[in-house]
C-alpha cells in the first residue's frame, strides 16, 4: 500500500492564480480531510469528506473547493492564490468516524505563493 | 480561547532524559485522545491514542489522560537523538458535531547527543 500520497510536493504561485492539489489513497478508506499547517497555528482543517458525493466545511474553507468523486481521490482546488495561502497543505484519510480509526497523513505540499 | 493549548517549546534535553510534553483542552466533549510525532518536513504520524481518561504505555512511550483536569501528557523515557521531532497532541469526541480533531499547536523536541 502506498497509503496517502499528494501531489506536488512544492509549487510557487502568483497572486490570483488557481491550482489543485491532488489527493489519493488506496486504503479504502471512506473519511478524507485536508488541513493546513502554519507556524503557531497547528493543523487546521479545511474541508472533509466523509464518503464519495458527501464534503464539508472545516475550520477555514475560504478560498478552497473540493470535490469527491471516488473513494480514492481528494482534490483540493486553490481558486485564486492569495499569499495568505502560502502553507504546507496536508491531506488524511481514516476508515470512519470510530475513534479507534487510526488518521493518516500525506506527506504534504509546500505551497508559496508571491 | 483555542480549544487546545500546547506549549511550543522548543524543549531540549540530554540524551536519556524523561520527557514530559502536555496539552490542555476546554471541550469536555472530547473522548479520544491522540499523540502524533511530525519529522522535519514529513507529515505526522500516529504515535499513541487513549480513550477517556488513564495511562496507556508503548514501549518508552506513556500517554496520560486526565478528564477531570482536561490535561492530557505524553512521557519519553530514556529519551534518543531519534526523538528528535515536533510532537502534536490531538482530540475529538464521539457524537455528531465532534467527530474533527482539533490539533495542539505542536511542541519542538530535540534531544541532544
Amino acid at each position: 500500500n502506498a497509503g496517502v500520497t499528494q501531489t506536488p510536493k512544492f509549487q510557487v504561485l502568483k497572486t490570483g492564480q488557481s491550482m489543485t492539489l491532488q489527493c489519493a489513497q488506496d486504503m479504502n478508506h471512506e473519511y478524507m480531510s485536508w488541513y493546513r499547517q502554519d507556524p503557531g497555528m497547528g493543523l487546521r482543517l479545511i474541508h472533509y469528506s466523509v464518503g464519495a458525493g458527501i464534503t464539508d466545511q472545516g475550520e477555514v474553507p475560504n478560498g478552497y473547493n473540493v470535490s469527491r468523486s471516488t473513494t480514492e481521490d481528494f482534490p483540493l482546488r486553490l481558486l485564486s492564490a492569495a499569499p495568505s495561502q502560502t502553507s504546507v497543505y496536508f491531506c488524511a484519510s481514516r476508515r470512519g468516524t470510530s475513534g479507534t480509526d487510526t488518521q493518516y497523513f500525506g506527506p504534504g505540499t509546500r505551497l508559496t505563493v508571491l | 480561547q483555542k480549544e487546545v493549548e500546547q506549549d511550543p517549546g522548543p524543549l531540549s534535553v540530554p540524551e536519556g532524559a524523561i520527557v514530559s510534553l502536555n496539552c490542555t483542552y476546554s471541550n469536555s466533549a472530547f473522548q479520544y485522545f491522540m499523540w502524533y510525532r511530525q519529522y522535519s518536513r514529513k507529515g505526522p504520524e500516529l504515535l499513541m491514542y487513549t480513550y477517556s481518561s488513564g495511562n496507556k504505555e508503548d514501549g518508552r512511550f506513556t500517554a496520560q489522560v486526565d478528564k477531570s483536569s482536561k490535561y492530557i501528557s505524553l512521557f519519553i523515557r530514556d529519551s534518543q537523538p531519534s526523538d528528535s521531532a515536533t510532537y502534536l497532541c490531538a482530540m475529538r469526541g464521539v457524537t455528531s458535531g465532534t467527530y474533527k480533531y482539533i490539533f495542539g499547536t505542536g511542541t519542538r523536541l530535540k534531544v541532544l547527543a
